[in-house]
C-alpha cells in the first residue's frame, strides 16, 4: 500500500475484554515500531521489531501486552484483560531498515482505544 | 535519564509570522535527533534529521538547528499558514540502538 495502515481506527470494549489491534507496514519495510499517545501526552514506545522478532520489548507497561509479526509483514498488538488506564491512541510505524541510521519513520494513523 | 523536553508546550501566533520551537534532550548516547509534524487525529511526519555534525537543516518553510555540545534543538517555521497548525514533536535516537525518546510536543495554532 502507500502507506502504513491501522485498524480498527476506533475500538471500544469493555474494562476486562482482550482487544488485537492490527498494523500493515509499508511493503518491504523490515523495521516496525508501536507507540502508545495518551490524551495530550507524547509518544510512548511499546516494542519494535526488526523482520518477525522483537529485540526490544521493553516498552510493553505489562504482561497484559503483547505483539507479534509474521512474514515480516503484519503485526498485531493484542492487550488482554483490558483496563481504563489502556484507554490511548495505539500508533504503529515502520521504516526501511532498523539499525541506528537516519531512516524515516513513517507512522499509521493509530487506533483509538476506549475502555469503559 | 534519557529525556526530551520541549517549550514552549503550546503557542498561538497570527498567520504569516515566524517561530521557533525549543528541544532540550538528555539522550546519549546520540545518534540523531527527528522533528515531526502532528495533525489533530494522525500520526506524527517527519519533518527534518539531523545527525551529529549536522547545525542546520531546511524542509521548506521549516529550520532545525542542532548544537550536539548543549543538547539542544530549535525548529524555526517562517511565514507561518493555518495548514502548520499541529503539534511538533523533538525525537532523539540513541545510538547503535533502534530506540527513540520523544518530547511532549509543541501545540502550534496559527490563526488568521
Amino acid at each position: 500500500g502507500a502507506g502504513v495502515s491501522q485498524s480498527p481506527s476506533n475500538k471500544v470494549t469493555e474494562k476486562g475484554k482482550d482487544v488485537e489491534l492490527r498494523c500493515d507496514p509499508i511493503s518491504g519495510h523490515t523495521a516496525l515500531y508501536w507507540y502508545r499517545q495518551r490524551l495530550g501526552q507524547g509518544l510512548e514506545f511499546l516494542i519494535y521489531f526488526q523482520g518477525n522478532s522483537a529485540p526490544d520489548k521493553s516498552g510493553l507497561p505489562s504482561d497484559r501486552f503483547s505483539a507479534e509479526r509474521t512474514g515480516e509483514s503484519v503485526s498485531t498488538l493484542t492487550i488482554q484483560r483490558t483496563q481504563q488506564e489502556d484507554s490511548a491512541v495505539y500508533l504503529c510505524a515502520s521504516s526501511l531498515a532498523g539499525g541506528a541510521g537516519t531512516d524515516t519513520q513513517y507512522f499509521g494513523p493509530g487506533t483509538r482505544l476506549t475502555v469503559l | 535519564k534519557n529525556q526530551v523536553e520541549q517549550s514552549p508546550q503550546s503557542l498561538i501566533i497570527l498567520e504569516g509570522k515566524n517561530c521557533t520551537l525549543q528541544c532540550n534532550y538528555t539522550v546519549s548516547p546520540f545518534s540523531n535527533l527527528r522533528w515531526y509534524k502532528q495533525d489533530t487525529g494522525r500520526g506524527p511526519v517527519s519533518l527534518t534529521i539531523m545527525t551529529f555534525s549536522e547545525n542546520t537543516k531546511s524542509n521548506g518553510r521549516y529550520t532545525a538547528t542542532l548544537d550536539a555540545d548543549t543538547k539542544q534543538s530549535s525548529l524555526h517555521i517562517t511565514a507561518s499558514q493555518l495548514s502548520d497548525s499541529a503539534s511538533y514533536i523533538c525525537v532523539v535516537r540513541i545510538y547503535n540502538f533502534n530506540k527513540f525518546y520523544f518530547g511532549s510536543g509543541t501545540k502550534l495554532n496559527v490563526k488568521p
